[in-house]
């Protein structure tokens, strides 16, 4: 157990609509960033938060945004959801000090 | 920009045999350097790392030597177990600390009794 919680684990849902991914970091950890794995594009960096900045800027979509809150946990919305948006999404946490991220255990987005 | 090569999996391999699979990678600077091992149904977790040039990561009888020479990062286990299989990740991040990780495709190890 990496000490990272993501919910939910699986999301099913429908061309168009939204959703929001849920993240809380390992105890004390201030960055967290996200990660989307898919078949076609493998493991992509998509955004990172420190202490509830954003701090750097990947592959993500116009369609996504993130936040992180004050207790730190993040959420990352997706809209207008399209089919290749199916994919596992990680969050990982870190605290900065030494480069590790511990992964939480990713939920699975199918988008029918 | 930072890129990641890994060899194109499956490697299938019976029990006790020796491992390698191939990283290299592309970085300005002086990127930290690590393998992630990804199990069935489940997230990536931090298999071993390396920060400079020359250093050894290991961890669970696996190895990979960070070699600036020839920017590479291959891992290696001298002999599987049928518990190894699983997909392997090579990664790096680049500069201060907390940089997002590049990864490379990923390899899936088949380890058969």
């Amino acid at each position: 157990d990496s000490g990272v919680t993501q919910t939910p684990k699986h999301l099913i849902t429908a061309t168009g609509q939204r959703v929001t991914l849920r993240c809380s970091p390992r105890s004390g950890d201030l960055s967290v960033y996200w990660y989307q794995q898919s078949l076609d594009q493998g493991l992509q960096f998509l955004i990172q938060y420190y202490n509830g900045e954003e701090r750097a800027k990947g592959n993500i979509l116009e369609r996504f945004s993130a936040q992180q809150f004050p207790d730190l946990h993040s959420e990352l919305n997706l809209s207008s959801l399209e089919l290749g948006d199916s994919a596992l999404y990680f969050c990982a946490s870190s605290s900065g000090a030494n480069n590790e991220q511990f992964f939480g255990p990713g939920t699975r987005l199918t988008v029918l | 920009g930072n890129s990641v090569t890994q060899m194109e999996g499956p490697v299938t391999l019976s029990e006790e045999a020796f491992l390698t699979i191939n990283c290299t990678y592309t970085a300005t600077g002086y990127p930290s350097l690590f393998w992630y091992v990804q199990y069935p149904g489940e997230g990536l977790q931090l298999l071993l790392k390396a920060t400079k040039a020359d250093d050894k990561g290991s961890n669970k009888g696996f190895e990979a030597t960070y070699r600036k020479e020839t920017t590479s990062f291959h891992l290696e286990k001298g002999s599987v177990q049928v518990s190894d299989s699983a997909v392997y990740f090579c990664a790096l991040t680049r500069g201060n600390a907390g940089n997002m990780l590049t990864f490379g495709g990923g390899t899936r190890l088949m380890v058969k009794p």
